[in-house]
Formats: C-alpha cells, structure tokens, sequence
C-alpha cells in the first residue's frame, strides 16, 4: 500500500486535457517537492516534472504539474496519442526519512 | 550519451541471494548519487535505495533495511546492490537511477532499462 495515492487509470480522447492526482500527507507531499515519471510500455520511466511544476528539457509545455497542500495534480493539455503510458508521482518522505511513489495511473488515449 | 546498464537478475529460490550490478557511462559517475527502484509485474515503482556520490551515506527503503546493501566502485563506474534473504514478493525489474546531483535526498533522474529478478522455488 502506497503512502501516495493514485488513480488506477484515467482516459481521454486526443486534444481533450486530463488530469491525474496523487494524493499524500503532511510528512511527503505537505513539505517536499513532486515530481512524475512517464512510463511508455515496455520502457523505463522517464523524469516529466521535477520540483512540483518545472519542465526538464524536451518535454512539451502541454503537460503541467502543481501541488496544493497534500495533493499535487499532473495535467496534460492537447492529448496526443503517444501520450499513452503509465504515470508516477514520487516525493520525499519526511517520515520515512525515503522517496516514496505512487501506485502509478494508466492513461488510455481513447 | 548518458547510458546505464544493469545485469545480475535471474531465478533465485526464496532465502537465497543476489547481487545486481550497474554500468554506467556517459557521465561522470563519481559525482552522482544513484538509486536501485523497483516495479513488481504490473505494479508500481518502488523506491529500494541511494547511495551518496562517493559512498559515504546510504539510504534505504524500510521493506529491504537490514537485508540489502547499496555500494558503489566509482573506479568501474559501477553500482552494485547486494540482496540477502529474498522473498517471493520481491519478485521484479530492478531499475538503477541517476540522482539530480551528488547527495542522497536527491531525486532519480536517469533510468536504466532494469533487471528482471524472480524469487520462486
């Protein structure tokens, strides 16, 4: 059992924005950055969003990252097909005195 | 080009041991921190170690505490992760990681392909 929650899957149809959550506490996400991996089928996971809401070089300004309190948000506008993959939110935990990740989403370009 | 290369996995029977190794190139290994995460079949990751840049600090998840070991020969440009006392459920492709800088609070960054290891009898 994670200590980041996830929804198993989300979907969406191409141009359309979606949204995936990881939902924490006050030990990981409450003081410390986020940040999520793509996971395209077969592959490693890949850095998307680092520091809750920065961009490494050559990842599309269409997807986002934000956080609120114990929740951060990743959020991809203009789905595009490729885009089908599984997503990792991960953080430190305070706590644990560890990185921590999520259960991973699915998204499903439909 | 930065690459890793991790070797070492197999079929090992429960209570046996194991040891994974990482190659890296197309850095400079000595001056990153690195990560072992791992993703049992059709689950998510899970984060298992980080060892400093040179060594000096370790880190590990609670799960493997006290049965793992992370260490590292910056002279091969190698990553090692010692298993002890494997268990059915740790059955998964083990990943190396490049940390963002030379500490061990610092987040993976580049991933290597893994390294299928099976723990069944």
């Amino acid at each position: 059992q994670s200590l980041l929650t996830q929804p198993p899957s989300v979907s969406g149809t191409p141009g359309q924005r979606v949204s995936i959550s990881c939902s924490g506490s006050k030990s990981n996400i409450g003081g410390n950055i986020v940040n999520w991996y793509q996971q395209l089928p077969g592959r490693a996971p890949k850095l998307l969003i680092y520091s809750t809401n920065q961009r490494p070089s050559g990842v599309p300004d269409r997807f986002s990252g934000s956080k609120s309190a114990t929740s951060a948000s990743l959020a991809i506008r203009g789905l595009q097909s490729e885009d089908e993959a599984d997503y990792h939110c991960a953080t430190w935990d305070d706590s644990l005195k560890g990185w921590v990740f999520g259960g991973g989403t699915t998204l499903t370009v439909l | 080009q930065e690459q890793l290369v991790e070797s070492g996995g197999g079929v090992v029977q429960p209570g046996r041991s194991l040891r994974l190794s990482c190659v890296a190139s197309g850095f400079s290994f000595s001056n990153y921190a690195m990560h072992w995460v791992r993703q049992a079949p059709g689950k998510g990751l899970e984060w298992v170690a980080v060892i400093s840049y040179d060594g000096s600090n370790k880190n590990y998840g609670d799960s493997v505490k006290g049965r793992f070991t992370i260490s590292r020969d910056n002279s091969r440009n190698t990553l090692y992760l010692e298993m002890n006392s494997l268990r059915t459920e740790e059955t998964a492709l083990y990943f190396c990681a490049r940390a963002r800088g030379s500490t061990w609070y610092e987040w993976p960054v580049y991933w290597g392909q893994g390294t299928l290891v099976t723990v069944s009898s």
